[in-house]
């Protein structure tokens, strides 16, 4: 049963770069995509982006100019880099596993794209 | 921006039905899936590809879709179903959207 675990600076100053690594244990990092997401206290989830494990990346377009995320195959870790943080990145940030994939019913082509599992999160707090 | 949008919240009595709903103009060309949060936890997947169950998830829950409305079903609700429940879909473009959540009170 693969599990995910995040980890990190709990506390990052404003304008600095905020680095957070997803530790994945029972299975390997290859062959699938896994993404980065977050949550404001008391607010919504919000998909920062994705990578997979040859390196492609894809982000969320909102975020695009400051997010950086990469593998490391050898400790089978992600990591999500996110540049120039002021208080509105302030955050509970999961990694999760991205299942993705087609379905072909008739010939209907249908794409799937879901998070399973998550890991617990880890709260990212961006002040002075 | 594609937006999904979702009630505040819902109150049920146990044993009761809920049901919850997400629309948006993408849903008939995308898959939904739904995702269950209680306070201080990870969300957990409850459906996935609109209608189908993670092995795990208790039978009560269910998926439907119809149109731009996807509905996600409790039935027979119990004190422990009360949670967050967000719906997601995905863009046409190939990035993740997540519904505004909606607050279930099981009275």
């Amino acid at each position: 049963q693969v599990q995910l675990q995040e980890s990190g600076p709990g506390l990052v100053k404003p304008s600095e770069t905020l680095s957070l690594t997803c530790s994945v244990s029972g299975d390997s990092i290859s062959d699938y995509y896994w993404s980065w997401l977050r949550q404001p206290a008391g607010k919504g989830l919000e998909w920062i982006g994705r990578i997979y494990s040859s390196g492609s990346t894809k982000y969320n377009p909102s975020l695009k100019s400051r997010v950086t995320m990469s593998v490391d195959m050898s400790k089978n870790q992600l990591s999500l880099k996110l540049s120039s943080v002021t208080a509105a990145d302030t955050a509970v940030y999961y990694c999760a596993r991205d299942n993705t994939g087609v379905n072909i019913v008739a010939t209907i082509i249908k794409s799937y794209d879901y998070f399973d599992p998550w890991g617990q999160g880890t709260l990212v707090t961006v002040s002075s | 921006s594609y937006e999904l949008t979702q009630p505040p919240s819902v109150s049920v009595s146990p044993g009761q039905t809920a049901r919850i709903t997400c629309s948006g103009y993408g849903l008939p060309k995308q898959y939904a899936y739904w995702y269950q949060q209680k306070p201080g936890q990870a969300p957990v997947l409850v459906i996935y590809k609109d209608n189908e169950r993670p092995s795990g998830i208790p039978e009560r829950f269910s998926g439907s879709s119809s149109g731009t409305t996807v509905t996600l079903t409790i039935s027979g609700v119990q004190a422990e179903d009360e949670a967050d429940y967000y719906c997601q879909s995905a863009e046409s473009s190939g990035t993740y959207v997540f519904g505004t959540g909606t607050k279930v009170t099981v009275l």
